[in-house]
C-alpha cells in the first residue's frame, strides 16, 4: 500500500493550491482518505476526509469555504484544493489512510511523505 | 469539538526504562476511537496503536496502550535510542478529528 503525493509547492498570498494524493496496492474505494497538516514545529492538524466510495467529505471548520477534497476515481486519486491560501496555511501536509480492521476503523495506517507548502 | 490534552509534554530517560504517556479527552472518545502515533524527526506519523489498545500490524510489543473513556495512556517498555520521538494522540470517533499537542521523548 502507497500514498504518493505531489512535489513542494510556493503560493503568494491569495492563490488557490491543489494538492494530490495518489494511491496504490487496496481497493480505493473500500477506505476513507484524510488530510492532515503539521505547521513548522506544531502539532497534528485535521483539515479534511472523503469517503472514495461516494465522496461524502467532511472538512475541518476552521477552513470551511477555502477547503475542496475530491477524488478521481479512473486513477485512484484524491485532491485537495485551496481557493485562496494565507501564510498561516504554510505547512507539511499529509494525505493518511482510515485503516480498517474486523469491521472497525482502525486509525491512520498508511501516511504519505508529505507535501511541503509554502505561502510568502 | 473533542480537545485532547496530552501529559507530559517533554521527557528525557535512559534506555531500559519505561514510561507512560497521558491522553486526556474533554468527552468520552466515541467506540473508543483514539490511536498513538510516532514521529521521528523529519518523518510522516507512523501508527502505533488504535481502538486504545490494539497494536498495529509491525509494532513491537514494547509498545502498549489502554484505557477507555477520556482517559488513555501509552506505556514503552525497555526504551531504545530509536524511540526518541514525538508521541501524538488522535480521537477518530468523530467527523471532525482531532489531535493531542504531543509528547517529546528523548534517550540520554
Amino acid at each position: 500500500v502507497l500514498l504518493v503525493q505531489s512535489g513542494a509547492e510556493v503560493r503568494k498570498p491569495g492563490e488557490s493550491l491543489r494538492l494530490s494524493c495518489q494511491t496504490s496496492g487496496y481497493a480505493f474505494t473500500t477506505h476513507w482518505i484524510t488530510w492532515v497538516r503539521q505547521g513548522p514545529g506544531k502539532a497534528l492538524e485535521f483539515v479534511a476526509r472523503i469517503d472514495p466510495s461516494d465522496s461524502y467529505t467532511d472538512i475541518n471548520p476552521s477552513f470551511q469555504g477555502r477547503v475542496n477534497i475530491s477524488v478521481d476515481k479512473a486513477d485512484n486519486t484524491v485532491y485537495l484544493k485551496w481557493t485562496t491560501v494565507k501564510a498561516s496555511d504554510s505547512a507539511m501536509y499529509y494525505c493518511a489512510r482510515l485503516g480498517m480492521a474486523a469491521y472497525r476503523h482502525s486509525g491512520l495506517d498508511v501516511w504519505g511523505l508529505g507535501t511541503r507548502v509554502t505561502v510568502s | 469539538e473533542v480537545v485532547l490534552t496530552q501529559s507530559p509534554g517533554t521527557l528525557s530517560l535512559s534506555p531500559g526504562e519505561r514510561v507512560s504517556f497521558s491522553c486526556r479527552a474533554s468527552e468520552r472518545v466515541s467506540s473508543n476511537y483514539l490511536a498513538w502515533y510516532q514521529q521521528r524527526a523529519g518523518q510522516p506519523p507512523r501508527l502505533l496503536i488504535y481502538g486504545a489498545s490494539h497494536r498495529a500490524p509491525g509494532i513491537p510489543d514494547r509498545f502498549s496502550g489502554s484505557g477507555s473513556g477520556t482517559d488513555f495512556t501509552l506505556t514503552l517498555s525497555r526504551l531504545e535510542p530509536e524511540d526518541s520521538a514525538v508521541y501524538y494522540c488522535h480521537q477518530y470517533g468523530t467527523s471532525l478529528y482531532t489531535f493531542g499537542q504531543g509528547t517529546k521523548l528523548e534517550i540520554k
